[in-house]
C-alpha cells in the first residue's frame, strides 16, 4: 500500500510570511495527526482528526496555526504569520480506525522541513 | 498529564555490546507503551509495543509498572541499529487516542 504522502518536503520562508503543508494519509485511515518536531525534541501533537472532525487541537497555537480535513481524506496545515520558532519538521501520520491490533500503529509521512528566517 | 522521559540524548556502544535505551513514563491510567525508530533518511516507524511482548530485530522491551519504565534492550548491538529511538505512550480509546513521545535517544553503534 502507498504510504502517507506529504508536500512540500522543504520550505524556507521569512518570518511573518504564510505557509501551507499538505498531507494525504493511507487510504482508509480515518485518523490523521499533525505533529511538530523541533530539532532535538520528539514529535509534539498539534492536531488530531477523526474523519473530518477535530478530536484534539489543545496544543495547536490557534492564533497562527490552522488545519482542515474537509472531506475526511487529505489535510492541510497552515501557519500565518510564521515566527522564527516555527522552524521545525512537520509530520503527518495516519491510523486505521478501530481498537484492534491493526489500529494501534501510526504511519508517518516523510515530513516537511520548515525553516523560518 | 502524561509524560515520557528519555534521559539520554546519545548512547554510543560498540558493535556486539549490549544496548539499553531508557524510558520512564508518568501516567495516571493504564498505559500503552511503544518504541518508534527512525533510521537515517527514513520515516519514523513503529518498532514494538509492550502489549505484543515480541522481539523485533532482536530488541525487546518490558513494561515495569512499579518503576514506570519501558526500557528497550538488545543483547548484541549491530551497526544497522544506529538510529533515533523514541519511546511513546498512548492514552485514550476508540477514535480519540493521544500519543506522547519522548525527546528521543540517538543510538550510535561503533564498528
Amino acid at each position: 500500500e502507498a504510504g502517507v504522502a506529504q508536500s512540500p518536503r522543504y520550505k524556507i520562508i521569512e518570518k511573518r510570511q504564510s505557509v501551507a503543508f499538505w498531507c494525504n494519509p493511507i487510504s482508509g485511515h480515518a485518523t490523521l495527526y499533525w505533529y511538530q518536531q523541533i530539532l532535538g525534541q520528539g514529535p509534539k501533537l498539534l492536531i488530531q482528526f477523526q474523519n473530518n472532525g477535530v478530536v484534539d487541537d489543545s496544543q495547536l497555537p490557534k492564533d497562527r496555526f490552522s488545519a482542515e480535513r474537509l472531506k475526511g481524506v487529505d489535510s492541510t496545515l497552515k501557519i500565518q504569520p510564521a515566527k522564527l520558532e516555527d522552524s521545525a519538521v512537520y509530520l503527518c501520520a495516519s491510523r486505521q480506525p478501530g481498537q484492534g491490533p491493526s489500529s494501534y500503529e501510526q504511519y508517518f509521512g516523510p515530513g516537511t522541513r520548515l525553516t523560518v528566517t | 498529564a502524561q509524560r515520557v522521559t528519555q534521559p539520554e540524548k546519545l548512547l554510543s556502544v560498540f558493535k556486539g555490546a549490549p544496548v539499553e535505551l531508557k524510558c520512564n513514563y508518568s501516567y495516571s491510567g493504564s498505559p500503552e507503551l511503544f518504541w518508534y525508530v527512525q533510521y537515517s533518511r527514513q520515516r519514523l516507524q513503529l518498532l514494538l509495543r509492550h502489549i505484543s511482548r515480541e522481539s523485533i530485530k532482536g530488541f525487546t522491551a518490558d513494561l515495569n509498572k512499579g518503576e514506570t519504565s519501558f526500557h528497550l534492550k538488545k543483547p548484541f548491538a549491530q551497526e544497522e541499529d544506529s538510529a533515533m529511538y523514541y519511546c511513546a505512550l498512548r492514552s485514550g480509546s476508540g477514535g480519540y487516542q493521544k500519543v506522547t513521545f519522548g525527546i528521543g535517544t540517538k543510538l550510535q553503534v561503533i564498528p
